[in-house]
């Protein structure tokens, strides 16, 4: 079974410009989670899609935001790209029944540097 | 919403001496995970504890959930290089939370 993918892997920006990242969860999950990882702050929650709807938001500003299609891809939006935006963006799925129930299978991340 | 305090930060130890985090928390944990990341890698999940007490076991790795539910620990007997990377704790309190993070302990190891 295929694992989660990330595209980009990388990725370049300037101040002000918006970017968009794409998330392909495992075949079956339909739970996708992103979350945004830096030295300073650690891994933080930005928020959770299921079933093409939001169910929890991490506690980030209006700037990020995201989707989910039906067929469970994800994508997240940043706008008005900041230099502390620049991080690895984490995507991640997993199974919403049975155990272990919080179980997350991460993708290799979209490392995003604004200049 | 609720925090999770790892600690040490930072630990380094000889290849084939044991090592152990710790994972605390002020309020009652209704679950707990654990997740390890390799330097340039992405977190791998390792083990979920939701019982008071419980204790689990994976090769040289022993898990721990608090009586208390407040506090877990990760240990690992005889480090390997294989070992070297950081390890999180997470728990999820449903709602409008998501999954929270500790900061990690990294564990350098030299041989």
């Amino acid at each position: 079974k295929a694992g989660v993918t990330q595209t980009p892997r990388y990725l370049i920006k300037t101040r002000g410009q918006q970017v968009t990242l794409s998330c392909s969860p495992i075949s079956g999950h339909r739970s996708v989670s992103w979350y945004q990882q830096t030295p300073g702050q650690g891994l933080q929650f930005l928020f959770e899609y299921f079933s093409e709807t939001q169910r929890n938001k991490g506690n980030f500003p209006g700037r990020f935001s995201g989707r989910q299609f039906s067929n469970s891809r994800s994508e997240m939006n940043v706008s008005t790209l900041e230099l502390g935006d620049s991080a690895l963006y984490l995507c991640a799925s997993r199974r919403t029944s049975g155990s272990p129930a919080y179980e997350q299978y991460f993708g290799p991340g979209t490392r995003l540097t604004v200049t | 919403g609720q925090q999770v305090m790892q600690i040490p930060q930072y630990q380094h130890v000889q290849e084939g001496e044991d090592f152990t985090t710790y994972c605390n928390s002020s309020t009652t944990l209704s679950n707990i995970q654990w997740y390890k990341q390799r330097p340039g890698g992405h977190p791998v999940f390792l083990i979920q504890l939701v019982k008071s007490g419980e204790v689990k076991k994976q090769k040289r790795l022993t898990f721990q959930f608090g009586e208390a539910k407040k506090n877990s620990s990760l240990h690992i007997t005889a480090t390997q290089t294989t070992d070297v990377g950081t390890y999180f704790c997470t728990y999820s309190g449903g709602g409008a939370d998501g999954l929270t993070f500790g900061k990690g302990t990294h564990l350098i190891i030299q041989p």
